[in-house]
């Protein structure tokens, strides 16, 4: 079946630093990918989707580009802010197209 | 914009017990969730529904029941509640049931089994 696979966390960082949280996925079919964000307290919320193979999404300063042949999908941004701290959750589009699966998320903390 | 809305919670029972959450969304959303959320397991779907009186099977759908009596709620109940269970319950709802389409999430109701 569908699978996502993801940076395991807890990720510290400082701030000003550059981050990187790779997302990897396995699936038979062409699937929308999602990255989803989860501020201490709050539901998840959509950061970006990309429905397409070679596009780039990019949201606050995020961004990450659907790479088909490579099956990745990493979030990058290029200086992170206390403010980022949350967890980052992958996800795409489930192969019966009714439902998205989910990676196990990332904790991201950012330092001063 | 819309918003949803989970209640209780905090939802403290007992091993064995019955327990019910509640979820309402006024987004007017055709399709709801319900996930488990783990420390280390992330999100795992539970059941879901489409419509109105539609009830979909998840990947962790065992020991839980839903039931979709109005467009706006879904509800969602664990059956018999496991000692020291420990977990989130997040709600969830999309305009369509296209897997394509954006959730938009609930903040969650938080179990603590005694």
């Amino acid at each position: 079946g569908d699978s996502v696979t993801q940076t395991e966390g807890p990720v510290t960082l400082s701030e000003g630093t550059s981050l990187t949280v790779n997302c990897s996925y396995e699936t038979k079919q062409y699937p929308t990918l999602f990255w989803y964000v989860q501020y201490p307290g709050e539901g998840p919320q959509l950061l970006f989707k990309v429905p397409k193979a070679n596009e780039k999404g990019s949201n606050r300063g995020f961004e990450a580009t659907y790479n088909k042949e490579a099956t990745s999908f990493h979030l990058q941004k290029a200086s992170v802010q206390e403010s980022d701290s949350a967890v980052y959750y992958c996800a795409l589009s489930d192969l019966s197209g009714t439902y998205q699966r989910f990676g196990t998320g990332t904790k991201l903390q950012v330092v001063p | 914009g819309g918003i949803i809305t989970q209640t209780p919670k905090f939802l403290i029972g007992q091993e064995g017990q019955k327990l019910t959450l509640k979820c309402q969304q006024n987004f007017n959303h055709d399709t709801m969730y319900w996930y488990r959320q783990d420390s280390g397991k992330g999100l795992r779907l539970i059941y879901y529904s489409i419509t109105e009186n539609d009830l979909q099977k998840g990947d962790l759908s065992e020991g839980y029941d839903a039931s979709r009596e109005k467009k706006s709620s879904f509800s969602l109940t664990v059956t018999s509640a496991q000692k020291n269970e420990m977990a989130v319950f997040l709600c969830a709802s999309s305009i369509d049931w296209g897997s394509s389409y954006e959730q938009y999430f609930g903040p969650g109701t938080r179990l603590t089994v005694l």
